[in-house]
C-alpha cells in the first residue's frame, strides 16, 4: 500500500524537550516537505529537500531541525528553541513527471505542548 | 514577499448546487497553480491543477479557471455531495516544476443537506 506515513498522530512535548515527528514514503520520490499549519490557517513551509543528504530552509525554519539520510525519510525535529510548537504538522513528497511536482501528503501528526 | 489569498474564508452550498471558491494571488511571476482538499484532520488531497498558459482545465466534477490579468483563480464544484465538505486551498509556484509551494489561507466549504 503506497503512501506518505506520518507518526505519531498525537505527540506532547513538556517544555525545554526536543521531540522528532516520523515522515516515511514508499513512492519512490526525490523531494520532500514538512509544513506548518496553525488553527485556521494555511500551510507555512518549514523545511524541504530535493535529494538525499541535502535540505533547505523554508520560510519558519528557526527552533526545527531536519535530516535526510535515506530517500524514504525525512525526519523532523520540534526544538526547545521554538517556543510555539503547538500546532499541526504536515508532511508532504513529490516527484518530477513531465515538469509537474504535484505534492502528495500525509495524515499529519498534531503536536500539543504539556 | 509574494502571498496567495482567498475572498472568503467561510461558503455555504445547498446539496446539489454548483459552488465557486475564489484565490487571489499577487505574484505576476506564478507559473502553476494547484488546488488543494482537507477534511478535518487529514492532509490536503489534489484535486486539480493549471498552469499558467491555460485559462481552464476540468476534472471530475471540478474545474479550474485561471485569470492572469487579474490575478484570479476559481475553483468550481458541480453538483455539490456532503462529502465536498472541507477547507479549500489554492497554491501556486514561480516556476513550472519548482518544488516549492506558496499555499493560501483556505476557504471552508459547508454542503448544506
Amino acid at each position: 500500500d503506497g503512501g506518505i506515513t506520518q507518526s505519531p498522530k498525537y505527540l506532547f512535548r513538556k517544555e525545554g524537550q526536543n521531540v522528532t515527528l516520523s515522515c516515511e514514503q514508499n513512492l519512490n520520490h526525490d523531494a520532500m516537505y514538512w509544513y506548518r499549519q496553525d488553527p485556521g490557517q494555511g500551510l507555512r513551509l518549514i523545511y524541504y529537500s530535493q535529494i538525499v543528504n541535502d535540505f533547505q530552509k523554508g520560510d519558519i525554519a528557526e527552533g526545527y531541525s531536519v535530516s535526510r539520510e535515506k530517500k524514504e525519510s525525512f525526519p523532523l525535529t520540534v526544538t526547545s528553541a521554538q517556543k510555539n510548537p503547538t500546532a499541526f504538522y504536515l508532511c508532504a513528497s513529490s516527484i518530477d513527471l513531465w515538469g509537474k511536482n504535484i505534492q502528495y501528503f500525509g495524515a499529519g501528526t498534531r503536536l500539543s505542548v504539556l | 514577499g509574494e502571498s496567495v489569498g482567498l475572498h472568503l474564508p467561510t461558503l455555504s452550498v445547498q446539496e446539489g448546487d454548483n459552488s465557486i471558491i475564489n484565490c487571489a494571488y499577487s505574484n505576476s511571476a506564478s507559473d502553476y497553480f494547484i488546488w488543494y482538499k482537507q477534511e478535518s484532520g487529514k492532509g490536503p488531497q489534489f484535486i486539480i491543477d493549471i498552469r499558467s498558459n491555460m485559462d481552464k482545465r476540468q476534472g471530475q466534477r471540478v474545474t479550474v479557471l485561471l485569470n492572469k490579468t487579474v490575478k484570479h483563480l476559481s475553483l468550481q464544484i458541480a453538483a455539490t455531495q456532503p462529502g465536498d465538505s472541507a477547507v479549500y486551498f489554492c497554491a501556486e509556484s514561480e516556476v513550472f516544476g519548482n518544488e516549492k509551494l506558496t499555499f493560501g489561507t483556505g476557504t471552508r466549504l459547508t454542503i448544506i443537506p
